[in-house]
Order: C-alpha cells, then structure tokens, then sequence
C-alpha cells in the first residue's frame, strides 16, 4: 500500500542552526510533495510545494528538496528561531489521485 | 480574510447524541475536505466534495455523514457519537484537488466523547 512517512521524534536543535526534516514515501510516484507547518491548537498552514521534477525549492529561509531515486523529501530550515517551533507535516497525492495523504508530521523544536 | 472557520471550536458530547459540525470557506474553492487528526495517526480524510451538492467518502468515512448544499459549507455530521470519534476534527478546501493545489485548514473542532 502507498505509505508516506516522517520521523515521529521530535527534532531538538539550537537556534542558529540549520533543522533538516525527512519525509519518505513508498509504493508510489508522487508527481508533487507539499509541506505545511502546524501550530499548537491550529490547523496546518501551507509552506511549499515541490514538483517531481524540480530537485530543489526555496522560499525565504525554507528548502525543499525532491529525490525521486532515494523516495524522500527533505526539509530544511536555516538559520532556526525559536519562533520556527511547530510540527512540518508532508504530504502528496497517490496514484488515485483523489486524495491529499499525509505524513504523521515531525515537531521541531528549536531552543535559545 | 476569514478563509476557513469552523464552529464549533469545542464541544464535548455524550455517547449516541448527535450534532454537527460546521464548515464554511469564503474563498470560493470548489473542493472541501474534512479530516480527523489522532495521537499517532496524523491527519485522516474522512469525506470530501468536489462541488456543491456533491459528496465522496474518504479513509475513514465511517459513523460519519457529510452535506454540501451551497459550495461555501460544508458540514459534517455524527449521528450516533462513539468514544472512538473523539478527536480534532479540521476542515479544508482547495481551488482543485490535484497535487500541486495546496490546501486551506481551519482551525479546527476539538470532540470528545463521553
């Protein structure tokens, strides 16, 4: 079955520093990988999207990356502050392509 | 700019009452979505619409019902609650529903049940 993925650890890391996250996903080809952040008692917001065929995306202090070889995305922030504290979800359509699946979401945590 | 707001933002039921839970988007997005999000299991698509007066279920549509009768609302409905349906229920909407259309959340709906 289609499965995508990501740490369920939380992510601790100093300010200043750059946070990497990862999401995997399995027994699909998606065309296009979206990340969104959530707050605490919010719902989750959209960041970036990031097509199949686009290795890497920026936006401000935020880059995606797409490895289609490898099934993985990844996520990073530079520079962290503490107010970039909050879980990054992904998620893709499958194959169906009628439905946005998500990852369980990895919380940062990022420290003074 | 209100985009998704759902009401209400808290509510706490006994097991078999019912109730409803409100969506309404002023984006003018043809595509709505209600998920569930469980400790561990991250965000679950319960039932969708693609249009007004239109309904699909999702993964986890059971013990659920869900109306679209004007395509700024949508609402999801529990007739007979479960303990098992407590959760944080989010509402979506998007322009379209392919991968590269993000989607818009509200803030969602904290449900337990008794």
């Amino acid at each position: 079955s289609q499965k995508i993925e990501q740490n369920s650890e939380a992510l601790n890391i100093q300010e200043g520093k750059t946070a990497t996250l990862t999401c995997n996903y399995t027994n699909y080809s998606p065309a296009y990988l979206q990340w969104y952040r959530q707050d605490p008692g919010r719902g989750p917001v959209f960041l970036l999207l990031i097509r199949e065929n686009e290795k890497e995306k920026r936006k401000e202090r935020l880059k995606v990356t797409f490895d289609t070889t490898l099934k993985q995305s990844l996520f990073h922030i530079t520079a962290s502050q503490p107010a970039d504290s909050a879980t990054y979800l992904c998620a893709s359509y499958g194959n169906a392509g009628n439905m946005l699946t998500f990852g369980g979401g990895t919380r940062l945590m990022v420290k003074p | 700019n209100a985009g998704v707001t759902q009401t209400p933002k808290f509510r706490v039921l006994k097991t078999g009452q019912s109730m409803t839970l409100l969506c309404a988007q002023d984006m003018n997005h043809e595509y709505m979505y209600w998920y569930r999000q469980d400790p561990g299991m991250g965000l679950r698509l319960i039932h969708y619409s693609v249009g007004e007066g239109t309904t699909a279920k999702g993964e986890v549509p059971d013990g659920y019902n869900v109306s679209r009768l004007k395509k700024q609302n949508f609402l999801l409905g529990l007739e007979s609650a479960a303990p098992s349906q407590t959760s944080v229920y989010f509402c979506a909407s998007s322009v379209d529903s392919g991968g590269n259309q993000p989607q818009h959340f509200g803030d969602g709906t904290r449900l337990s049940i008794l």
